[in-house]
């Protein structure tokens, strides 16, 4: 079965751009959660969406959001782009239960490393 | 919000146990989950502990003390490959109904020859 895939796996933008990432989940798999990574912050979650709806949002700014397509696919999104939004940004997958909390594993992707300049 | 500790940095010897400890606050906990996370990798789930007591896989096991906000991960027969970040993250639920889990800093592992 493949893994997590993310793309790209590399980004350069600007200040003040946007950046749309992407993330497919293991087949089958129909949780997808967003972490932030950085040196600074260490590992943060950013949300998780099941069934193309977002279930669970973590503590950051309306710049970022994100959406899952009816294949489960996901895509994270970051609008007006700062300096320190610069970070490894990992998606996680997981079976995903209706209802309670899974919990089951979840399956880390290898990221985007984005850069902001 | 959580507080998470763990240590910075602990160093061991090839074929030794380690210990690897995390305290948390949290008002609404839901349970604890241990990743290992190589340098330049993604992490890797490596347990999930939401009732008191001991959780054995193989070389590695996870204790959880609910009264007491703690955790420790040990791994024995250190190999060098052990030598990695190891992240302690805690999930809450909120009074709003989300389930929000929380990195620890990680505890960096160097495993010695």
């Amino acid at each position: 079965k493949a893994g997590v895939t993310q793309t790209p796996r590399y980004l350069i933008k600007t200040r003040g751009q946007q950046v749309t990432l992407s993330c497919s989940p293991i087949s089958g798999h129909r949780s997808v959660s967003w972490y932030q990574q950085t040196p600074g912050q260490g590992l943060q979650f950013l949300f998780e969406y099941f069934s193309e709806t977002q279930r669970n949002k973590g503590n950051f700014p309306g710049r970022f959001s994100g959406r899952q397509f009816s294949n489960s696919r996901s895509e994270m999104n970051v609008s007006t782009l700062e300096l320190g939004d610069s970070a490894l940004y990992l998606c996680a997958s997981s079976p995903g239960l209706a209802g309670e909390p899974p919990k089951e594993t979840q399956y880390f992707g290898p990221g985007t490393r984005l850069l902001v300049l | 919000g959580q507080n998470i500790d763990q240590p910075t940095e602990m160093t061991a010897t090839e074929g030794a146990i380690v210990q690897i400890n995390c305290t948390y606050q949290t008002s609404g906990f839901n349970g604890l989950f241990w990743y290992q996370q190589h340098a330049g990798e993604a992490p890797t789930f490596l347990s999930y502990n939401v009732l008191d007591g001991l959780e054995e896989k193989g070389r590695f096991s996870s204790f959880l003390s609910r009264s007491k906000g703690y955790s420790y991960l040990l791994l024995k027969e250190l190999q060098m490959k052990d030598s990695a970040s190891y992240l302690c993250a805690v999930r809450d639920r909120t009074s709003g109904g989300s389930y929000i889990p929380t990195f620890g800093r990680g505890t960096s592992l160097i495993v010695h020859p």
